[in-house]
C-alpha cells in the first residue's frame, strides 16, 4: 500500500485568510485526488490533479476557492482561499495504485474556520 | 459509477463475525466492489475489492453474488477497533483517472 502524508494534520484559521494543505507520496503516480469531508458528511471529490496540467474540478468546487499545484509526481498542494466557517471540513488527498488502480487515501487535515 | 445501499448502522458482538451488507444492483460488467473503512475521522482504509469471484484477505472477505447485484463483507472475528464507518464503492476497471463516490456507508459497531 501506499505511504501518504499531509502537512497541517490540523489548523484553526481565521475567517477570510487561506491555507494550504501539502500531500506527499512516497513514489510516483500519475493522479492523486482531493476530498472534502465536512462535519457528519461523507467523502466528496474536489478534484483530479495529474502532474503538467491544470487540475479537473468537481461539480461545485471552482479554482479560484480551491486552486491546486501539483509540480512533481509524489507531491500536490491544495489551497483553501478566503475561508468561512462552512469550509470547516477534513481535506484528504488519495491516490491510485496497482493494477486496479486501488485508491489510497492520506491521512486528512481537519481544518476549523473561526 | 453505480450507485450503492447500505444500512446506516450495524451492532455486532465482539468476537462474531460481522456481515456488511451492499446493493449495487446497477452495477456493470466491468465494475469492481471496493470496500473501506473509516475509523472516526482517519483517512480511509481499502479493505478489500473484487470483481465477481469471492476474495478474502488478511482484512476481511468479500462474498459476491453470482448475479453481482449485491455483496456481503464479512469481518471473521470482530474486535473493538473494528468499530467504523464501512463504505462499499462499484468503480470501473481502469477508472484510474476518476476519483470514488462515497454514499453514506454503514456504522458499524462492535460491542463488548
Amino acid at each position: 500500500s501506499a505511504v501518504i502524508s499531509q502537512k497541517p494534520s490540523r489548523d484553526i484559521c481565521q475567517r477570510g485568510t487561506s491555507l494550504t494543505i501539502q500531500c506527499q507520496v512516497d513514489s510516483q503516480v500519475t493522479m492523486m485526488f482531493w476530498y472534502r469531508q465536512q462535519p457528519g458528511q461523507s467523502l466528496t471529490l474536489i478534484a483530479t490533479a495529474n502532474q503538467g496540467s491544470e487540475a479537473t474540478y468537481e461539480s461545485g468546487f471552482v479554482i479560484d476557492k480551491f486552486p491546486i499545484s501539483r509540480p512533481n509526481l509524489t507531491f500536490s498542494t491544495l489551497t483553501v482561499s478566503n475561508m468561512s466557517p462552512e469550509d470547516s471540513s477534513i481535506y484528504l488527498c488519495s491516490n491510485n495504485r496497482g493494477l486496479t488502480d486501488t485508491q489510497y487515501f492520506g491521512p486528512g487535515t481537519r481544518l476549523t474556520v473561526l | 459509477d453505480a450507485k450503492t445501499t447500505q444500512p446506516p448502522s450495524m451492532d455486532c458482538a465482539e468476537g462474531r463475525a460481522a456481515n456488511l451488507p451492499c446493493n449495487h444492483s446497477t452495477i456493470s460488467g466491468n465494475e469492481y466492489v471496493y470496500w473501506y473503512r473509516q475509523i472516526h475521522s482517519q483517512g480511509p482504509q481499502y479493505i478489500i475489492h473484487g470483481l465477481k469471484n469471492n476474495e478474502t484477505n488478511e482484512m476481511a472477505s468479500l462474498i459476491i453474488t453470482e448475479d453481482r447485484k449485491s455483496s456481503t463483507l464479512i469481518l471473521p472475528h470482530a474486535t473493538l477497533r473494528d468499530t467504523a464507518v464501512y463504505y462499499c464503492i462499484v468503480r470501473a476497471f481502469g477508472g484510474g483517472a476518476d476519483g470514488l463516490t462515497f454514499g453514506k456507508g454503514t456504522h458499524l459497531i462492535i460491542q463488548p
